[in-house]
């Protein structure tokens, strides 16, 4: 069973469209997360949410926003896509603070 | 001062040889220190991890040296095998939030046959 699982794996889509990206985790962790990678493979991280709260919001743009319908997932939408958005997309989870992460295997964002 | 400075960028080793990859930070609220692999087209997977109250953690090939007064952490794979070719990031947690994982920029680990 993969642990941490990411739909879709692939999204190629145009400047100024709406998307959407799921996650979900079937570890029991109370902590989940969002990064990106860049075209230099920077991993950066996005957002993260324990117990429906989100705790931590780096300076992203505003066009997106994630959502937890429940401890297990953590999707993120993202408005009037833009180049700059183009990017590998990294889900990952964690029982707790300072424990280890596990990652999904990414969503690949391709902007036309 | 959340930075994490990581190096080499790339390494290339021959088989059987010891890659060793360093990283630095700056700031000392920095209280967890993970190092992951990254194969292409996978997401990053925990490889090994230190706490600051230790100097040297091993895992079979694998081994964090840490040095608390410089700041420093390093990777060292022994007898490295072309399996290990792969992207390794080292990461340090912020403390003070939860979970934030400030990432090196990466070393890309070439082991030739």
């Amino acid at each position: 069973d993969t642990a941490v699982s990411q739909t879709p794996k692939y999204l190629v889509t145009q400047m100024g469209n709406d998307k959407s990206i799921k996650c979900e985790q079937n570890l029991g962790h109370d902590t989940m997360y969002w990064y990106k990678q860049d075209s230099k493979k920077f991993l950066k991280i996005m957002f993260s949410y324990n117990n429906k709260e989100l705790i931590i919001n780096e300076t992203v743009p505003n066009r997106f926003s994630p959502k937890s319908p429940d401890k297990a997932h953590l999707n993120l939408h993202i408005n009037s896509l833009e180049l700059g958005d183009s990017a590998v997309y990294f889900c990952a989870s964690s029982q707790s603070r300072n424990q280890p992460q596990h990652f999904g295997d990414g969503t690949r964002l391709s902007i036309l | 001062q959340q930075q994490v400075k990581q190096s080499p960028q790339s390494l290339i080793v021959q088989k059987g040889g010891i890659s060793i990859i360093n990283c630095a930070y700056e700031n000392t609220a920095f209280d967890y220190f993970p190092w992951y692999q990254q194969f292409p087209g996978k997401g990053p997977a925990l490889l090994i991890a230190i706490r600051p109250d230790v100097s040297e953690k091993k895992e079979g090939r694998f081994t964090i040296s840490f040095n608390k007064s410089a700041k420093q952490f390093s990777l060292h794979i022994m007898d490295s095998q072309p399996g290990d070719s792969a992207t390794y990031f080292c990461a340090a947690n912020y403390g003070g939030s939860q979970g934030n994982l400030i990432f090196g920029k990466g070393t890309k680990l070439s082991v030739k046959p």
